[in-house]
């Protein structure tokens, strides 16, 4: 069974650290993109960032709203995906979710266009004094 | 950045009723464009995926369509568990962006 479990969630105050991770299991973790989608309390979703596949290197891409604070990364030998969020803002506070990405069978060779297939629980970030 | 505009926001349907839920890009995404169904206190789910793809274990009443700019996300007949918050997204691009959703309420 393909599943995401995301940890690391808590109370932190302005100007703080904070790190996520996200355990993945049931499928070729380097095969995927993977993604961090964010929501705040009573919004929409929010795309936070992304890092590709093994093909493409484990490249990063942010928003521009978290872009210099916030880290993607991943632990292959762990299967393990994982947020550091550092200079964390009061509207930093939302839900968390790890996503997997899947490469669309319409693209061509060489073309990534990959949607969301799988989400996890989601693990919820207050930042707050 | 590519913006995606859901209409309408809030939706009021009854049980049995044809549901259409539109989502406008501010520029083409061709057919990168999924749709997703979210219940309160729980995470997105993946309905529709390349404009007009059923991810699979997803019931057939649900059906997208659309290229370019102008997509659709029709419930062929409301059913009880489909009361829930609705988004489309893009994937052509960076940044991915989301709608503002839409919320199918019971009537």
């Amino acid at each position: 069974e393909v599943q995401l479990v995301e940890s690391g969630g808590g109370l932190v105050q302005p100007g703080g650290s904070l790190r996520l991770s996200c355990a993945a299991s049931g499928f070729t973790f380097t095969d995927h993109y993977m993604d961090w989608v964010r929501q705040a309390p009573g919004k929409g979703l929010e795309w936070v960032g992304r890092t590709r596949n093994k093909a493409n290197s484990y490249t990063t891409e942010y928003a521009a709203s978290v872009k210099g604070r916030f880290t993607v990364s991943r632990d292959v030998s762990k299967n393990s995906l994982y947020l550091q969020m550092n200079s964390l803002k009061t509207e930093d506070t939302a839900v968390y979710y790890c996503v997997r990405c899947t490469v669309s069978p319409l693209a061509r060779t060489g073309q990534y266009f990959s949607y969301m297939d799988v989400w996890g629980k989601g693990t919820t970030v207050t930042v707050s004094s | 950045d590519i913006q995606m505009t859901q209409s309408p926001s809030t939706l009021s349907a009854s049980v049995g009723d044809r549901v259409i839920i539109t989502c406008r890009a501010s520029q083409s995404i061709s057919s990168w464009l999924a749709w997703y169904q979210q219940k309160p206190g729980k995470a997105p789910k993946l309905l529709i995926y390349d404009a007009s793809s059923l991810e699979s274990g997803v019931p057939s009443r649900f059906s997208g369509s659309g290229s370019g700019t102008d997509f659709t996300l029709t419930i062929g007949s409301l059913q009880p568990d489909d009361f829930a918050t609705y988004y489309c997204q893009h994937y052509i691009n960076y940044p991915l962006t989301f709608g503002g959703g839409t919320k199918v309420e019971i009537k």
